[in-house]
């Protein structure tokens, strides 16, 4: 059971600007950086957001990352076919002293 | 560029010992933290540890400290991961990551070992 709480799906339609949470609390999210990951289907994940909010080179600008207290938020805009994947989210906690990765998100582009 | 290269699919029988690779290139390997991440059909993330091969520091997940070892050898700058006696709950795809100079989520990954546990 992951400590790191997202809702297990999320839907838009092409366009659209579609959000996914992660709630943690103050040992995790609360003290260290977020960072978020896109699997596609069948291959490795990969970082979209390091540090809360900072996207690799590689990262189109329709990714963002946010972060207030012990939560954080994954917006995509402009949300395109290619978008559907699974996202997680991911925090080092001071508590456990190791990584914790939120449940995942399965995001269908309707 | 950063590039993680695992070893390739395994197929084991219940009880046998199995130690899968994963080779780092474009970066300085001794100063940042890699580990391991298992994703079992079907499912999420999980964390399994990680080590500084700097110096061999390593951290487990308590979920599988004792039922594997991580461990790496700088002078080829290969990570490795390991289990004595395999069991058919092992089954899955394990990722090698790269995490940060000091104790962070991961940035890099490698393209995954699917390892596969059957009698």
């Amino acid at each position: 059971q992951s400590v790191l709480t997202q809702p297990p799906s999320a839907s838009g339609t092409p366009g659209q600007r579609v959000t996914i949470s992660c709630s943690g609390s103050s040992s995790n999210i609360g003290s260290n950086f977020v960072c978020w990951y896109q699997q596609l289907p069948g291959t490795a994940p990969k970082l979209l957001i390091y540090r809360d909010f900072q996207r690799p080179s590689w990262v189109p600008d329709r990714f963002s990352g946010s972060k207030s207290g012990t939560s954080a938020s994954l917006a995509i805009s402009g949300l395109r076919s290619e978008d559907e994947a699974d996202y997680y989210c991911a925090a080092w906690d001071d508590s456990l002293s190791g990584v914790l990765f939120g449940g995942g998100t399965k995001l269908t582009v309707l | 560029e950063v590039q993680l290269v695992q070893s390739g699919a395994e197929v084991k029988k219940p009880g046998e010992s199995l130690k899968i690779s994963c080779k780092g290139f474009g970066y300085s390997f001794t100063n940042y933290w890699i580990g391991w991440v298992r994703q079992m059909p079907g499912k999420g993330l999980e964390w399994m540890g990680i080590i500084y091969p700097g110096d061999s520091d390593t951290r487990y997940s308590p979920s599988f400290q004792g039922q594997v070892t991580i461990s790496a050898d700088k002078s080829i700058t290969t990570a490795y991961l390991q289990w004595s006696s395999l069991k058919a709950s092992d089954t899955a795809m394990y990722y090698c990551a790269r995490h940060g100079t000091t104790v962070t989520a991961p940035d890099y990954w490698g393209q995954g070992t699917l390892v596969t546990v059957s009698s």
